[in-house]
């Protein structure tokens, strides 16, 4: 069971390049969600979904486009990287109903120079 | 979603229990208490999560207020491997918009 699984571990960008971070989830989940964090700081929600097809706003959402095309995929693309989206980005699922705990990927560590 | 407000650090001895504090007075009634930790850089880690009864699992007990408004995330014995940062975070359902939203933590130091 591999849970979820986010690509690649490891990015550099240059300012003004476009990409797209995966995330893929085998658990069946409904709800997945992105979540940035910055050295020092707690993870900050950029966008999530509570399904197929539906995508929604978090904390954070400039910068970032999402789709959920199907359940078990939801990637995260930045258009136009900006130095200031140097993060670590982690992906995470749960069943949406109730109040199932979050499931969390390790994380993709993108620097944008 | 209600806000919570933790301590920044705190320390523990190994093998004595850590109490981590937690205050959440604008929780509402459909709201659960959740915790979290994160070791290193790693994702987080569920722990536990409650509504109003105290509860118990193979990692840590939560003990909830009767009002509420507070609680206490218990590690009964800690280990050096149990330091980590530990997030309280409360929210409704995710069917009913429920975000889950990390707040700053406390960062537990566990020391030999």
């Amino acid at each position: 069971n591999a849970g979820v699984t986010q690509t690649p571990k490891f990015q550099v960008l240059k300012t003004g390049q476009s990409m797209t971070l995966q995330c893929a989830q085998d658990m069946n989940h409904e709800y997945m969600s992105w979540y940035r964090q910055d050295p020092g700081m707690g993870l900050r929600l950029i966008h999530y979904s509570v399904g197929a097809g539906i995508t929604d706003q978090g904390e954070v959402p400039n910068g970032y486009n999402v789709s959920r095309s199907t359940t078990e995929d939801f990637p995260l693309r930045l258009l136009s990287a900006a130095p200031s989206q140097t993060s670590v980005y982690f992906c995470a699922s749960s069943y949406s109903r109730g109040y199932s705990p979050l499931h969390f990927g390790n994380g993709t560590r993108l620097t944008v120079t | 979603d209600a806000k919570t407000t933790q301590p920044t650090s705190m320390d523990c001895a190994e093998g004595r229990a850590a109490n981590l504090p937690c205050n959440h007075s604008t929780i509402s009634g459909n709201e659960y208490v959740y915790w979290y930790r994160q070791i290193h850089s790693q994702g987080p880690q569920y722990i536990i999560h409650g509504l109003k009864n105290n509860e118990t699992n193979e990692m840590a007990s939560l003990i909830i207020t009767e009002d509420r408004k507070s609680s206490t995330l218990i590690l009964p014995h800690a280990t050096l491997r149990d330091t980590a940062v530990y997030y309280c975070i409360v929210r409704v359902p995710y069917n009913q918009g429920g975000k889950l939203i990390f707040g700053q933590g406390t960062e537990l130091s566990v020391k030999p």
